[in-house]
């Protein structure tokens, strides 16, 4: 059973496109992480959201953590080609992190 | 400031041959580690989680098995190796009192033949 559904799965775009990616659940979590990944390499951390509501912004990633904390979203701006890889979401529960299926972004230049 | 590392990146098995991918932090104390795997292009699926020494969480029934000799260090362990064990393996780790983070390593590919 996955926790956490990211959608889209997929998303191709043209530079200088605006674009969200968006994570949900059933399940509150005392906070959530977004990542990026390139290929071959670990996650690397882009923000953690803790309060229910709270925006974070990141030069042009604007993240958002849902009222009930059961969801978030991730919305760039300006789409750039260094922007392209695979973003992750996670949702902190315990000890534990449950990771969503991932949305694999590809800016064209 | 604290660092993770793995090793070795890359591996390449016979079916049937021994595992042993290692993983250690530095820079913090009793962390809490993670193992994943992660298939092409995909999430993470957790496989083991340790709070402290000695104290290792199995989440998914499988081949492999996990230890935690030290404090920093994580081993992620087989005895045979199946085909199916390939893939793209990740060790985390996580503040013990701050557990609303984790920081991954740089990962190991593992392509058992």
């Amino acid at each position: 059973t996955q926790l956490l559904e990211q959608s889209p799965q997929f998303l191709s775009i043209q530079e200088g496109e605006n674009l969200t990616v968006y994570c949900n659940s059933s399940s509150v979590f005392s906070s959530l992480q977004w990542y990026r990944q390139e290929p071959g390499e670990g996650p690397v951390l882009l923000v953690t959201v803790v309060t229910g509501g709270e925006v974070k912004k990141l030069k042009r990633l604007t993240f958002q953590f849902g009222d009930a904390r059961k969801d978030s979203s991730l919305h760039i701006t300006a789409a750039q080609p260094g922007d392209t890889g695979l973003y992750l979401c996670a949702g902190a529960l315990g000890n534990q992190f449950y990771f969503g299926t991932g949305t694999s972004l590809t800016v064209i230049p | 400031s604290q660092t993770i590392h793995q090793w070795p990146a890359t591996l390449v098995q016979p079916v049937g041959s021994p595992l042993s991918l290692e993983c250690t932090v530095e820079g913090t104390s009793n962390p809490n580690l993670y193992w994943y795997r992660q298939a092409a292009g995909r999430g993470l699926q957790l496989l083991f989680y340790s709070v402290g020494i000695g104290q290792i969480s199995s989440e998914v029934p499988q081949n492999l098995s996990a230890s935690r000799p030290q404090d920093r260090q994580f081993i992620l362990s087989s005895k045979k190796l199946l085909l199916s064990d390939s893939g793209f393996y990740l060790c985390a780790w996580s503040g013990d009192k701050s557990q609303e983070t984790q920081y991954f390593g740089p990962g190991t590919r593992l392509l058992v033949l």
